[in-house]
């Protein structure tokens, strides 16, 4: 089945780039995604990537595919502190619906 | 849009009471979904609805645990007896349709001493 990989934690300084990255198995996946998980919140969607794209932009998003080694980026630029979170990677797996498999998360730090 | 309402936010149980969680999905969305997340597990699908009839029940970890959804606007998930290695935080996620992307709510987060 689909298994998803991340590291699990980054530390970045405030207004650097933060680069999480995430591989995954299952090359059939649809849609890979990315969402925010704030303290004691659920998992906010932030972006995701139709499977036959490379990039995808979204103000100070960016994502990167890369199909042939399954490996999936976020980069986030000028990271701002309420950017700390967990950032959980997902790939859909086949099966008639949108069955995510998710990775373990990546903790982000941002420090002044 | 009031986005996915889960109730309640805190639990805290004793073991081999009944506990049960609610969920309400975005209006219109006819799929529902159950997950657990544990530090040791991550986020592990509990169970599926696709217009409130489950499809996919293979994530319930056991008897003890069964989930409902009578109609299109609310769904249960009950563990009974509860065990203290069902402590977790449980989110309930909706979507329009079977292949779009998820909405989760804020999640409830059990305790079972």
């Amino acid at each position: 089945g689909e298994d998803v990989e991340q590291s699990l934690f980054l530390s970045v300084r405030e207004g650097d780039s933060s680069v999480i990255n995430c591989t995954y198995t299952d090359s059939s996946s649809t849609y890979l995604y990315w969402y925010k998980q704030e303290p004691g919140a659920g998992l906010q969607l932030l972006t995701y990537i139709f499977s036959n794209m490379d990039m995808k932009q979204d103000q100070r998003l960016t994502v990167l595919l890369n199909k042939k080694d399954k490996h999936l980026s976020l980069r986030i630029a000028d990271t701002q502190t309420g950017d700390s979170a967990i950032y959980f990677c997902a790939g859909s797996i086949s099966g008639g619906y949108n069955k995510l498999i998710f990775g373990a998360g990546t903790r982000l730090a941002v420090h002044p | 849009d009031a986005g996915v309402i889960q109730s309640p936010r805190h639990e805290v149980t004793e073991m081999g009471q009944e506990v049960t969680l609610r969920c309400k999905p975005i209006s219109g969305h006819n799929s529902l979904f159950w997950y657990r997340q544990t530090m040791m597990r991550g986020l592990e699908l509990l169970i599926y609805f696709n217009n409130n009839v489950p499809i996919d029940d293979s994530g319930m970890p056991e008897d003890r645990f069964s989930a409902k959804m009578p109609n299109a606007s609310f769904s249960t998930l009950k563990i009974q007896p509860s065990e203290p290695r069902d402590s977790a935080v449980y989110f309930c996620a909706s979507t329009r349709g079977r292949q779009e992307t998820q909405y989760f709510g804020p999640g409830t987060r059990l305790l079972v001493l």
